[in-house]
């Protein structure tokens, strides 16, 4: 089982630039999330679609935009990456019901020089 | 104030010790509870629910307190491949918003 699928999995960026965070779940989940984890931070919400149509910030969507392009599809999107952007991006989808849990994918290194 | 907050450790203990790590949440809203476990550069894995009467998986037991807001995990007779961060999580249905504490590091000792 796939599960939730995040590409790229690796990535360098100059300061600047910009790139798409690609995300796809095969779990038929209504929901889905994106999250950064720092180092002491643990893991903040950038973004989260509660259902398809539906995108809503969470607490550290500034610099980033997302598409919930189709029930399976989230994406994020770095429109010009900064060095403070840099960290592992995780996606993650869910049911919309209560005690279901949040399934990842397997993470985006991302560094931005 | 961190909707989630833990205690980030370490925890260094050694093989055959019993561990407890402690979660409070902010939120009197919050409706599921969980502990997930990370390994070191993988993403969270759920370990296991917690549920209002408390639970037990093997070795691992989870605890919640509603009225003091705070969650427990329980593990006993530590294993090598305890050796993890474990992660406190709590979801608000108020659009299906999970929210992570910042880990506890374990690292069990031969």
């Amino acid at each position: 089982n796939a599960g939730v699928t995040q590409t790229p999995k690796f990535q360098v960026l100059k300061t600047g630039q910009s790139m798409t965070l690609q995300c796809a779940q095969d779990m038929n989940h209504n929901s889905m999330y994106w999250y950064r984890q720092d180092p002491g931070m643990g893991l903040r919400l950038i973004y989260y679609s509660a259902s398809e149509g539906t995108t809503d910030k969470g607490e550290v969507p500034n610099g980033y935009n997302v598409s919930r392009l189709n029930k399976r599809e989230f994406s994020l999107r770095l429109e010009s990456a900064a060095p403070s952007q840099t960290s592992v991006y995780f996606c993650a989808s869910s049911e919309w019901a209560v005690a279901y849990e949040a399934f990842f994918g397997q993470g985006t290194r991302l560094t931005v020089v | 104030r961190k909707e989630v907050e833990q205690d980030p450790g370490p925890f260094n203990v050694p093989e055959g010790a019993t561990v407890a790590f402690n979660c409070t949440y902010s939120n009197s809203a919050s409706q599921s509870f969980f502990w997930y476990r990370q390994d070191c550069r993988k993403e969270p894995k759920l370990l296991m629910s917690v549920y209002s009467s408390g639970n037990e998986d093997g070795r691992f037991t989870a605890q919640l307190n509603r009225a003091s807001q705070y969650i427990s995990l329980l593990i006993r007779d530590s294993k090598l491949s305890d050796s993890a961060t474990y992660l406190c999580v709590v979801n608000f249905k108020t659009g299906n918003q999970f929210y992570f504490g910042t880990g506890t590091s374990l690292t069990v000792i031969p």
